[in-house]
């Protein structure tokens, strides 16, 4: 069983400021990474996959590296908003099983 | 499209009772999988299946039973609940695109066992 490790477990930010997210997989094996964001009393909504070591992956103020060497992957979130306020979920796969692990996630708060 | 639908959204069950959780889509994804989601406790996925026939259990699979007799549907059952399967139960689809698979999550269910 692969053990995925978030960190910090929470974190306020006020709104504008850049903040970024660990997330850490056991690097052997290593299949693809997932990145989620979870509203409150909504489902999970994917992100970004990442599967090649050096991927790097946007979507607008939201980016993702990814490093399978050293089994880790950063989240970045530039300039956060109140509508960025979400726990942000981190996934990992094995050798092209469909058993994902996932971590415990990141919880962000953004202050106006 | 409708995604992925769960039901029930709530259930309330007394221990040593059965009941099966719903989960069908509209997708016609491959794979579908049900996970629960624990307090301090990333999402742990129960059962799992790749296809119409074919299931597989996952990290935490006693206590649940799963069958997949179509692709569209997907149901967990709780054989004779007890307290510690009081949690949030997600269904999720997910078809393979490029090396991995885009996973697409239902609303959840919210069970309470007492």
């Amino acid at each position: 069983i692969l053990n995925v490790e978030q960190s910090p477990q929470s974190l306020h930010v006020q709104e504008g400021d850049s903040t970024n997210f660990t997330c850490s997989f056991p690097s052997s094996n290593f299949y693809a990474l997932h990145w989620y964001r979870w509203e409150t009393a909504k489902s999970p909504e994917a992100l970004f996959v990442m599967t090649l070591n050096g991927d790097e992956k946007k979507k607008g103020r939201i980016s993702a590296t990814l490093n399978t060497k050293e089994g880790y992957s950063y989240l970045y979130i530039k300039g956060s908003q109140p509508e960025d306020s979400a726990t942000y979920l981190c996934a990992s796969s094995t050798s092209g099983t469909y058993k994902y692990i996932f971590g415990t996630g990141t919880r962000l708060k953004v202050l106006a | 499209n409708a995604g992925v639908t769960q039901t029930p959204k709530f259930q309330v069950l007394k221990t040593g009772q059965s009941m099966t959780l719903q989960c069908a889509q509209d997708m016609n994804h491959e794979y579908m999988s049900w996970y629960r989601q624990d307090p301090g406790m990333g999402l742990r996925l129960i059962h799992y299946s790749v296809g119409a026939g074919i299931t597989d259990q996952g990290e935490v699979p006693n206590g649940y039973n799963v069958s997949r007799s179509t692709t569209e549907d997907f149901p967990l059952r709780l054989l004779s609940a007890a307290p510690s399967q009081t949690s949030v139960y997600f269904c999720a689809s997910s078809y393979k695109q490029g090396p991995s698979y885009e996973q697409y999550f239902g609303p959840g269910t919210r069970l309470t066992v007492t």
